[in-house]
């Protein structure tokens, strides 16, 4: 099993939509959550942390689900700069909380 | 700029030859981390140091790879004897002390291809 797993994609929406996306992780002992962005291979820039208690950054909401091992992002109103590879980044715990593993990602296009 | 600036953006090597990739932190931190994202594949840790030692190299692949982040000037994770299986974008981060809820920033990234 991978440590993060993604939807696959890609996602195809036109403007206004709303989009979700689903990610689990595989380590219990996880200790951080967060969502990237990737455009066209660019560094990943960070979109936002995720809280158990979920948290909403304008258009943007983050779940996570730890009893499920389970973090969702949704994307309310999509914009063309929305367009990108959104990527669920997990934190390990213990001795190694420096380390982030990434999921694959998954590939939004927005259409006008 | 301010931020963690890597060089080269690109770099071609023909198979045999060394990468030398450089990424320079932002000011003030002290911890580096690479990751490498092979075509379709997510970021990957590779390895961690902080100046002067390498505290986990548990993603580096056992031959041809090392890194270093000397006490002066930037880190370095040097590829020997490429292959084209080497060819990725190398993206390093830094952050300022390594705790777990710190922010880790990204540079740019180096792609590297070889032929």
């Amino acid at each position: 099993r991978k440590e993060v797993e993604q939807d696959p994609g890609p996602f195809n929406v036109p403007e206004g939509a709303t989009v979700a996306f689903n990610c689990t992780y595989s380590n219990s002992a996880s200790q951080s959550f967060f969502w990237y962005r990737q455009d066209c291979r660019k560094e990943p820039k960070l979109l936002m942390s995720v809280y158990s208690s979920g948290n909403e950054d304008g258009r943007f909401t983050a779940q996570l689900n730890r009893a499920s091992q389970y973090i969702s992002l949704l994307i309310r109103d999509s914009k063309l700069s929305d367009s990108a590879t959104y990527l669920c980044v997990v934190r390990e715990g213990g001795g190694s909380n420096y380390k982030l593993t990434f999921g694959k990602g998954t590939l939004l296009t927005v259409n006008p | 700029n301010a931020g963690v600036m890597q060089n080269p953006r690109h770099l071609v090597r023909r198979r045999g030859q060394e990468a030398r990739l450089r990424c320079s932190p932002m000011k003030g931190h002290s911890h580096v981390y690479w990751y490498r994202q092979l075509p379709e594949e997510g970021l990957k840790f590779m390895v961690y140091l902080q100046k002067e030692n390498i505290i986990d190299e548990s993603g580096m692949p056992k031959e041809r790879f090392s890194a270093e982040f000397p006490k002066e000037g930037p880190s370095i994770l040097r590829i020997q004897q490429v292959v084209r299986g080497d060819s990725a974008a190398y993206f390093c981060a830094s952050s300022e002390g390594g705790l777990t809820n710190e922010k880790l920033f990204f540079g740019s990234g180096t792609q590297l291809s070889v032929l």
